[in-house]
This record gives C-alpha cells, structure tokens and sequence, in this order.
C-alpha cells in the first residue's frame, strides 16, 4: 500500500485558517472511520492531534477538527497559532496486513 | 506520567543485525497493542510493525520482506524489535508507540532510537 497523499506545505498568517488534505484509497481513507492526524515539531516525537476522523483527545485545542468524505480526509487548523507551526501526518487503518499507512506530510508555515 | 522510553539504537553495517527495546511506564502496558513506527532522516513517518496486548496478533510491513521480528514481555513492560540482515534504507529514527485499547490511533510515542546503517 502506497502513501496517503498530502500536499507537501500550506501557511497561513496568525488567526487565519488552514486545512491539510490526506487522500487515500478505498482500501484505506474511505474504508474505515480510522483516521488519526499527529503533529510533530523539529526533533519532537509526535504527538496525537485527532483520531477517529473528528474526535480530539484530552488536551488538544478545539481549533483542530478533522473530517472525511470518501477516500479524503482533512485536518483543519483554526485560528492559526505560532505554536501550531510544524509538521503534521495522517494515517489510515489499511486492513488487515498493511495495518497502518501513514501520509507523506505537510509542512504548515505560520507567516 | 506515561513514558515510553527506547534503547538499543547506534551504528551497524549493512547485513548487520540490532535489537531495539522499549520500557514503559505510566499506563498498562499488558492492555494496549504496541508498534514501532520509523522516520528516515528528512522524511515521512513509516509504520514498521504491531503486536497485540497478548502476543497473538503480529503484523509487519510488507517492506521488510521478514527480516523484523517484534515482540514484548508484559511482566516487564518491555517492547522489543530484533532488526536482521540491515540495509542503508533501515537508517531511521525508530519510535516506540502505543495503541489505545480497541482504538486505531497512536496515543503515546518515546523519543525515538536513531539507528544507522552504514559501512
């Protein structure tokens, strides 16, 4: 199973709103409601943003929201935040022998 | 406080072999299913491979083509992953990583073991 498909950066300036697309196939994205995103500055392990599609764990800011729709997913950053500057990475249940599939990344610039 | 902590990471030749180990702490490790997820240098995160609460359950990437073997030892909330006939493209941060019970997600992750393959 290949990658998921992210787009390589996206910015925004402070206060504005971003979203990351993770595109999939019907073997991985569109056939389960697994979907989790992970946020990981320079050197940092990652850290656990979404899972689930939507659901936010204790903790994370409600400006993260996920959704999907079909073989797509999306992770949106409301009100942008310096701090939010970092690398982010979906992944996808892939079935029962490709377990996971993780996302090629996305870079998000705070201009 | 839940820690994950890795060791066991350094230098091998390729064809060399290496074994990784995790100790956690902090949360139940004999409940949650456990994997190792790996991340080049410069590049994305890569799922390696995943044991289940009880050891029943294995699953590897197909990338490997056999030569990982992961394992855990739940009276010592240890993880391993023993690394054989290693290439240049196994060079990798690897991160120890937890999976929420009957969840699909990674909920704790260590700080990562660099291994590097090189002659």
């Amino acid at each position: 199973q290949s990658a998921l498909t992210q787009p390589r950066s996206v910015s925004g300036s402070p206060g504005q709103s971003v979203t990351i697309s993770c595109t999939g196939t019907s073997s991985d994205v569109g056939g389960y409601n697994y979907v989790s995103w992970y946020q990981q500055h320079p050197d940092k392990a990652p850290k656990l943003m979404i899972y689930d599609v939507s659901e936010r764990p204790p903790g994370v800011p409600d400006r993260f929201s996920g959704s999907k729709s079909g073989n797509a997913a999306s992770l949106t950053i409301s009100g942008l935040q310096a701090e939010d500057e970092a690398d982010y990475y979906c992944c996808s249940h892939g079935g029962s022998y490709t377990l996971y599939v993780f996302g090629t990344g996305t870079k998000v610039t705070v201009l | 406080e839940v820690q994950l902590v890795e060791s066991g990471g350094g230098l091998v030749k390729p064809g060399g072999s290496l074994g990784l180990s995790c100790t956690a702490s902090g949360f139940t490790f004999n409940i949650y299913s456990m994997s190792w997820v790996r991340q080049a240098p410069g590049k994305g995160l890569e799922w390696v491979s995943s044991i289940s609460s009880t050891s029943r359950s294995i699953y590897y990437a197909d990338s490997l083509q056999g030569r990982f073997t992961i394992s855990r030892d739940n009276a010592k909330n240890s993880l391993f992953l023993q690394m054989n006939s290693l290439r240049a493209e196994d060079t990798a941060v690897y991160y120890c990583t937890s999976t929420y019970p009957g969840g699909n997600y990674f909920v704790y992750w260590g700080r990562g073991a660099l291994v590097t393959v090189s002659s």
